[in-house]
């Protein structure tokens, strides 16, 4: 069974504090995926990574991909009450049929 | 070019009745996906559809859960006699045909359907 494990499961912090997420499976994905879902929406795509290694910035949204292409983190700099959300992890499978497996979550509050 | 619609938003049903969630891919998408999400939890996968075609439904529930993608009209996820387990927000996603086997395809999500069993 293919598992993806993020921590911390709750994350409280203060506006401009930076912070990191962290996405872990003992799976090897073609790619991953993260997304950031708000209360009562579905979730939307911040990114994806394809490569082992691979660093994308969004902003002062920071992402990399494990060299294994088993683990990734997210990294937030001076982080705002607009980031205030569900961060949801996806590694996706390309062997045969596509399938997208969703980590367990981070929810993060910034307080003002 | 809207995005992807679902309803009801919200669905109240008591215990034993029948539940029918409704999704309606974003234009020029042929591929359809159920996923479950409990309060603070992730989404659990449930089934991946084509047009007229269940590719992948390991994450369905074997009894009272079944799904449809017809060649006209929206995607069905059909819950039969539901129980208090059943309450959750059911989001759809849907996305283009592949064009190779190693492409994958961005997954657009619909706003999910909250399901509350009485």
């Amino acid at each position: 069974t293919q598992l993806l494990e993020q921590s911390p499961q709750f994350l409280s912090i203060q506006e401009g504090e930076n912070l990191t997420v962290y996405c872990n499976s003992s799976s090897v994905f073609s790619s991953l995926q993260w997304y950031r879902q708000e209360p009562g929406e579905g979730p939307v795509l911040l990114v994806t990574v394809v490569t082992g290694g691979e660093v994308k910035k969004l902003k002062r949204l920071t992402f990399q991909f494990g060299d294994a292409r088993k683990d990734s983190s997210l990294h937030i700099t001076a982080a705002q009450p607009g980031d205030t959300g569900l961060y949801l992890c996806a590694g996706i499978f390309t062997s045969g049929t596509y399938k997208y497996i969703f980590g367990t979550g981070t929810r993060l509050k910034v307080l003002a | 070019n809207a995005g992807v619609m679902q309803n009801p938003r919200h669905l109240v049903r008591r215990r034993g009745q029948e539940a029918r969630l409704r999704c309606s891919p974003m234009k020029g998408h042929s591929h359809v996906y159920w996923y479950r999400q409990l309060p603070e939890e992730g989404l659990k996968f449930m089934v991946y559809l084509q047009k007229e075609n269940i590719i992948d439904e390991s994450g369905m529930p074997k009894e009272r859960f079944s799904a449809e993608f017809p060649k006209e009209g929206p995607s069905i996820l059909r819950i039969q006699q539901v129980v208090r387990g059943d309450s959750a927000a059911y989001f759809c996603a849907s996305s283009r045909k592949s064009t190779s086997p190693t492409e994958y395809n961005e997954q657009f999500f619909g706003p999910g359907t909250r399901l509350t069993v009485l």
